[in-house]
């Protein structure tokens, strides 16, 4: 029944690796969101789609990349981890844009060693 | 871009006293002031949001109340409980495209039992 799920919750790894966090929604909203939430807790917007195309894309570095193979998946692949990754990554979801309720997923805090 | 900015960063109140958590935003298109609760270790969800055409909304306990002249607006708690501590995040839209969400910096209220 979950609105908004993610996996994994925890991610621990070493620098330099690789590693992916999966977002889906069963909400049927069209636009999906990845957001970064730092230790002093600032919500920061990193990628949006709709129905699979990329909307926004903030000046993230471009070692993450985000996928939508369908508009009920958002993908975030990370390539050669840094610490300054160390984070809690969050899914959001809205029905039409902006201007509606966003639902959060649970979020992946990841940790970089 | 849109700015909005939050205060105070941490409050701390009495149970059963209220508590006022101020935003500022600069962009004067915007349309819609959503706020969101996190509580520890949890997802943001929404609590109230209001749009441009009013400008006061309750939600039993809690209301916002939207100055457009001045651009500010704010979440007002009124007799709280424990349970309203949590991490309060205001928003406004980019709105150009309305695609995204500016989150304010966040405030952390303690309620003092």
């Amino acid at each position: 029944d979950t609105a908004v799920s993610q996996t994994p919750k925890y991610l621990v790894t070493q620098m330099g690796n690789d590693k992916s966090i999966k977002c889906e929604q069963n909400l049927g909203h069209d636009t999906m969101y990845w957001y970064k939430q730092d230790s002093k807790k600032f919500l920061k917007i990193m990628f949006s789609y709709n129905n699979k195309e990329l909307i926004i894309n903030e000046t993230v570095p471009n070692r993450f990349s985000p996928k939508s193979p369908d508009k009920a998946h958002l993908n975030l692949h990370i390539n050669s981890l840094e610490l300054g990754d160390s984070a809690v990554y969050f899914c959001a979801s809205v029905s039409g844009v902006g201007t509606d309720t966003q639902y959060f997923g649970p979020g992946t805090r990841l940790t970089v060693l | 871009g849109e700015n909005v900015e939050q205060h105070p960063s941490t409050l701390s109140v009495q149970e059963g006293d209220s508590a006022v958590i101020k935003c500022t935003y600069s962009d004067s298109a915007s349309n819609y002031f959503p706020w969101y609760k996190q509580e520890l270790g949890k997802r943001p969800q929404l609590i109230i949001d209001i749009r441009s055409n009013v400008g006061e909304k309750k939600d039993q306990r809690i209301a916002v109340t939207l100055n457009k002249t001045a651009k500010h607006f704010s979440l007002h708690i009124t007799e709280t409980q424990p349970e309203d501590s949590a991490v309060y995040f205001c928003a406004a839209p980019e709105n150009f495209g309305n695609e995204k969400l500016t989150f304010g910096t966040g405030t952390r209220l303690t309620i003092i039992p």
